[in-house]
């Protein structure tokens, strides 16, 4: 069974710039999450999507970010204008969004830095 | 706030058992995950707990109590590729499915 797939793998960009990053969850998963981890800290949730429509986004910088899941499949994240702070790695994950062990599957990730 | 708390860093030799714990506050719990991240690896699923007790996968062990509001995961036999982070995650009912993450344990194993 393929994992779930991220790209780009790595980004670098500077300060003001817009950056999108992609993700493909696993066939089948209805729920998809993008998670920001900046170094030495855990995953932390920006956006979660329940097929093609948003669940929670209360953590989504929304004057500079935004995302979404056409189709209910592939999504997209966009950063503009990027900030220095948004230097971190972009986690996708996606689960099955049913059931009481709804498990969590990562994707590789995008790092992003900032300059 | 939902804070998840676990040590930043633990260090061990191979073969030897190494436990790593994890509080979290009580209130809305749904559940309780452990995942492994090896450096510039994305995390990968250990474990689940959502009722006390003791699960059990091969080398690797999850416990949960709920009304204490703790978990540890257990690794024995550690061998050199388990060093990595350890990262615990908790499913609280105000956050539907999404989880709130510690910020990771790293475990260095040495020969």
């Amino acid at each position: 069974e393929a994992g779930v797939a991220q790209s780009p793998r790595y980004k670098i960009i500077e300060k003001r710039q817009s950056v999108a990053f992609w993700c493909n969850p696993i066939s089948g998963h209805a729920t998809l999450y993008w998670y920001q981890q900046i170094l030495g800290q855990g995953p932390k949730l920006l956006i979660q999507f329940q097929n093609n429509g948003v669940v929670d986004d209360s953590q989504l910088p929304k004057d500079r970010f935004s995302a979404e899941r056409l189709k209910g499949v592939d999504s997209t994240l966009k950063i503009q204008p990027a900030k220095l702070e948004d230097s971190a790695v972009y986690l996708c994950a996606s689960s099955l969004g049913q059931g009481e062990a709804d498990t969590q599957y990562f994707g590789p990730g995008t790092r992003l830095t900032v300059l | 706030g939902q804070n998840i708390d676990q040590p930043t860093e633990m260090t061990a030799t191979e073969g030897a058992i190494v436990q790593i714990n994890c509080t979290y506050q009580t209130s809305g719990f749904n559940g309780l995950f452990w995942y492994q991240q090896h450096a510039g690896e994305a995390p990968t699923f250990l474990s689940y707990n959502v009722l006390d007790g003791l699960e059990e996968k091969g080398r690797f062990s999850s416990f949960l109590s709920r009304s204490k509001g703790y978990s540890y995961l257990l690794l024995k036999e550690l061998q050199m590729k388990d060093s990595a982070s350890y990262l615990c995650a908790v499913r609280f009912n105000q956050a539907g499915t999404a989880l709130i993450f510690g910020k990771g344990t790293t475990l260095s194993v040495s020969s």
